[in-house]
């Protein structure tokens, strides 16, 4: 059965730190796709990556980057130099190949505190 | 804004009720997903459709329905509700019925059982 934690439930960070965000899955399936959504305070989900599990190179989009390695099943989410804007929990998920359809399975979130 | 719509926005209710959630989905997206966002259970699927056909189901409880018309637009009805059914319920909608699609999610329904 697929699975995703993210052991970290809440991060608090001064404005313009690093933060890293871990998660770590588990699945059967060889193929299968990872993703990372932003919920912030407002309650929308917003999707931010999606990720195959056939390409492992390192993705950076601004101040976002993630590390995804295989070998540790881990897809793991950075936020550099950090922002206020940036509040907000941050789920990342699982969709298997095998699986009928496009079920999407969330690991718990990460809260994530910007302070200024 | 995702272009996936969802009414209504707060739904407050009685204990034992019915209620139905709607959701348009993008223009031109095919598939369209419920999930649950709750404080015990955290996010979680309930159901995918297809151009109007089942494709997918989760852990969705008997008193929960849904389908999609023809129009592509989604109805999820929650019968004889109960307090433990309060949550956020998103909709969600992508082009296709694979994982190789993101699925794009709506502002969600605050639905309140009291």
């Amino acid at each position: 059965a697929q699975k995703v934690t993210q052991a970290q439930t809440e991060i608090s960070v001064v404005e313009k730190e690093d933060v890293t965000l871990d998660c770590v899955y588990e699945t059967r399936d060889t193929t299968y796709y990872l993703f990372w959504y932003k919920q912030p305070p407002s309650g929308e989900l917003v999707f931010l990556i999606r990720r195959n599990s056939f390409d492992e190179q390192n993705e950076i989009s601004g101040r976002y980057s993630w590390n995804f390695q295989k070998s540790t099943s881990s897809f793991n989410f950075t936020i550099t130099a950090s922002q206020v804007v940036d509040s907000a929990v941050y789920f990342c998920a699982l969709s298997e190949a095998k699986a009928a359809g496009n079920k999407l399975t969330f690991g718990g979130g990460t809260r994530v505190l910007v302070k200024p | 804004d995702s272009g996936v719509t969802q009414t209504p926005k707060h739904l407050i209710t009685a204990t034992g009720q019915r209620v139905t959630l709607r959701c348009s989905p993008r223009s031109g997206d095919l598939s369209v997903y419920w999930y649950q966002q709750s404080l015990d259970q955290g996010l979680q699927f309930l159901i995918q459709y297809y151009n109007g056909e089942e494709r997918a189901k989760g852990n969705i409880l008997e008193r929960f329905s849904a389908q999609q018309f023809p129009d592509l637009h989604s109805e999820l009805n929650l019968s004889s509700l109960e307090l433990g059914d309060s949550a956020l319920y998103f909709c969600a909608s992508s082009v296709g019925s694979e994982n190789t699609y993101e699925q794009y999610f709506g502002p969600g329904t605050r639905l309140t059982v009291t």
